[in-house]
């Protein structure tokens, strides 16, 4: 069965710290695609990255990373030299190849203080 | 911005009745997806629209009924409202493949009493 793990429920740091949220899923499929979401108060679910299973070089888009390890089945999301705008929840997700059912986890609350 | 819109933002209703929300998809998606939020928690996935027909379904009773229109919009209906069905709820339009990518939408807030 597929399921999602991100086992902290919030994190709080100060402007300028590095800060990684961890994701760790569990699935019997050899083909899968995994996501990161962003949604900040205003509730819209904004899209970050999608990941496929086959591919797991590591990316960086500007502050952002993402750490891709198929051996410990996890896909983690560091923000570099983090802001006030980056406060939000921040969600991983996972789906089936050519399956609708995308599988999210419960959620990071990330907290940037100034 | 996705392209991704819903209406209404906000909604109250009360146990027993019935709710419609909608959904635009983003130019170009033929697919729509919708999600249930509640509080503190994940979307939960609910069922997928793809060219009209539904295309896969979670695990939400049949009260939990949707439609999609030739230009791709999509309503969900909830009958015999409960409480429990207070939640956001999330449409997210995509291309259809199999590897695609959902976008969402800001979501309607339905609040049953």
């Amino acid at each position: 069965a597929q399921k999602v793990t991100q086992a902290q429920t919030e994190i709080s740091v100060v402007e300028k710290e590095d800060v990684t949220l961890d994701c760790v899923y569990e699935t019997r499929d050899t083909t899968y695609y995994l996501f990161w979401y962003k949604q900040p108060p205003s509730g819209e679910l904004v899209f970050l990255i999608r990941r496929n299973s086959f591919d797991e070089q590591n990316e960086i888009s500007g502050r952002y990373s993402w750490n891709f390890q198929k051996s410990t089945s996890s896909f983690n999301f560091t923000i570099t030299a983090s802001q006030v705008v980056d406060s939000a929840v921040y969600f991983c997700a996972q789906r089936r190849y050519n399956n609708n059912d995308m599988r999210f986890g419960a959620g990071t609350r990330l907290t940037v203080k100034p | 911005e996705t392209g991704v819109t819903q209406s209404p933002t906000h909604l109250i209703k009360t146990r027993g009745q019935q709710v419609t929300l909608r959904c635009s998809s983003q130019s170009g998606h033929n697919t729509v997806s919708w999600y249930q939020q509640a509080l503190g928690q994940g979307p939960q996935f609910i069922f997928q629209y793809y060219r009209e027909e539904e295309n896969g379904r979670g695990n939400f009773p049949p009260r939990f009924s949707g439609l999609q229109f030739p230009n791709y919009s999509s309503e969900l209906n909830v009958n015999a409202l409960e409480l429990d069905d207070s939640a956001l709820y999330l449409c997210a339009s995509s291309s259809g493949g199999p590897a695609d990518t959902q976008y969402f939408g800001p979501g309607t807030r339905l609040t049953v009493l």
